[in-house]
C-alpha cells in the first residue's frame, strides 16, 4: 500500500480563495482524521470520520471550514473563503478501528498551505 | 476537556538517555501513543500503551501508568538522527475512535 496520500503537496493561494485539500486513506481502514500543524497551536485534530461519517467536528475553526468523505477512499477538506490565519500544514491520517496495535494512525505527507 | 502536557524541550548528548514525560487529562481514555516527527516530514508512530507497565521496542521504551494520567518516552543510546519533536496522544473514544495529541517536546541531541 502507498500509505495515506494528500493533495496538493504545497498550495500558495490569495486571500479569499477556495482552497480544497484531498486524501486518500490506506485501504482497509475505516477512521480518517483531519489535523492542522501550526507553531502556535501545534497538532490540533480539525475532524474525524468513521466508517465515511463525521463523528466530530468540534475542531474544526469556523463555517469557512468544511469537510466530505463521499467514499472509504477520498475525502476533502474545503477552506472558503480562505484567510491568511489558515496558512499551515494540514494532515490526514488514517487508522484501522481497535484498541490493540492496529490504534496506530498513518500520516500523509500533509499539505503546506500559504494564503497570501 | 481534553489536554496532555509535555515539556516543551529537552537537551541531550549522544549516547545518553532521555525521558521525557507526559501527563493527561482526557475523557474516553484508551491509551497512550508516541509519535515522531522529524522536521519537514509527518508524524510517525513509535508505541502505544493500553495497559500499566512499561513496553520496550528496540531503543525506545513506553510507561503509562492510569492511576497516576502519566507516562513516558524512554529512549537510550540516542544517536543524532533522534533530534525530532515527540508527540504523547491519547487515544480516546467518543462515538469513534480519534487521537488528540500534546504540543510536542523538541530533543536536540548533542554530539
Amino acid at each position: 500500500d502507498a500509505g495515506v496520500i494528500q493533495s496538493p503537496r504545497h498550495e500558495v493561494t490569495e486571500m479569499g480563495q477556495e482552497v480544497t485539500l484531498r486524501c486518500k486513506p490506506i485501504s482497509g481502514h475505516n477512521s480518517l482524521f483531519w489535523y492542522r500543524q501550526t507553531m502556535m497551536r501545534g497538532l490540533e485534530l480539525l475532524i474525524y470520520f468513521n466508517n465515511n461519517v463525521p463523528i466530530d467536528d468540534s475542531g474544526m475553526p469556523e463555517d469557512r471550514f468544511s469537510a466530505k468523505m463521499p467514499n472509504a477512499s477520498f475525502s476533502t477538506l474545503k477552506i472558503q473563503p480562505s484567510e491568511p490565519r489558515d496558512s499551515a500544514v494540514y494532515f490526514c491520517a488514517s487508522s484501522a478501528r481497535g484498541q490493540g496495535a492496529d490504534t496506530e494512525a498513518f500520516f500523509g505527507q500533509g499539505t503546506r498551505l500559504t494564503v497570501v | 476537556g481534553q489536554s496532555l502536557e509535555q515539556p516543551s524541550e529537552v537537551t541531550a548528548v549522544e549516547g545518553a538517555i532521555v525521558q521525557i514525560n507526559c501527563t493527561y487529562q482526557t475523557s474516553g481514555f484508551y491509551g497512550l501513543s508516541w509519535y515522531q516527527q522529524h522536521d519537514g516530514g509527518a508524524p510517525t508512530f513509535l508505541s502505544y500503551n493500553a495497559l500499566d507497565g512499561l513496553e520496550e521496542t528496540g531503543r525506545f521504551s513506553s510507561f503509562l501508568s492510569r492511576s497516576d494520567s502519566y507516562g513516558y518516552l524512554l529512549l537510550q543510546e540516542l544517536q543524532m538522527k533522534d533530534s525530532a519533536s515527540y508527540f504523547c496522544a491519547s487515544r480516546t473514544y467518543t462515538g469513534g475512535f480519534k487521537t488528540i495529541f500534546g504540543a510536542g517536546t523538541r530533543l536536540f541531541v548533542k554530539a
